[in-house]
């Protein structure tokens, strides 16, 4: 089977920075993705990593270790907006396209 | 160029009655995802759909729930006899496949389904 764990609250202050991190365990992997939701809205895709090592986008980089089944998103320069829930996902590799998500880690920022 | 769409966008309805959500993909999107989100929690998967290939309904929670897509575009997701469990936000999302593109899924506004 497969499972994910990220930690369910993280708090951080304005202009900081912040790492979210996520464990998984799967039989066989793709690579892990992260997507954005705030409170009443769809989730958005963020990044994804099939590689080790740091993908950057902008203010959000996306690191992945496959050898540690461990990977983690990165915000920099926190904003207000950023306020929202962040969710890792796998899709496995005996599973097609089915995409397992994780609980979701809750992100305040403070002022 | 519009987005996933998803009707009813609020569905109340009562214990025992039958459902029917709605998903119409983005133009082009072969795979299409149907995930249910209850309140303050992760996305559970329930089914997808890929072009012509069986769907994987492996996610399904119990036989009460049933869904198809009909000539490789809109899906619609129903309930049976709906109980109060089944409460939840209804999310579709649909894809590109092919060269990674598939790990990119864009999802609709979904439904928020509430079984009194």
């Amino acid at each position: 089977g497969q499972s994910l764990e990220q930690p369910s609250e993280v708090t951080a202050v304005e202009g900081a920075i912040v790492q979210i991190n996520c464990t998984y365990q799967t039989s066989g992997f793709y690579g892990l993705s992260w997507y954005q939701q705030h409170d009443g809205g769809a989730p958005t895709f963020l990044s994804y990593n099939a590689l080790d090592g740091l993908e950057e986008t902008g203010r959000f980089s996306s690191f992945l270790s496959r050898s540690d089944s461990y990977g983690y998103l990165l915000l920099q320069e926190l904003q207000m907006k950023d306020s929202a829930s962040y969710f890792c996902a796998v899709r496995d590799r005996t599973g097609g396209f089915k995409t397992i998500f994780g609980a979701g880690t809750r992100l305040f920022v403070k002022a | 160029g519009a987005g996933v769409s998803q009707s009813p966008s609020n569905k109340v309805t009562e214990k025992g009655k039958d459902v029917e959500l709605r998903c119409d993909p983005i133009s082009g999107h072969t795979a299409l995802y149907w995930y249910r989100q209850s309140l303050g929690q992760g996305l559970e998967f329930l089914i997808y759909f890929q072009g012509n290939s069986a769907p994987d309904k492996s996610g399904l929670p119990s036989d009460r729930f049933s869904a198809e897509r009909t000539g490789g575009s809109v899906s619609t997701l129903t309930i049976q006899r709906t109980q109060q469990e089944d409460s939840a936000v209804y999310l579709c999302a649909s894809s590109l496949v092919g060269a990674g593109r598939q790990e990119t899924q864009y999802f609709g506004p979904g439904t928020r389904l509430l079984v009194l």
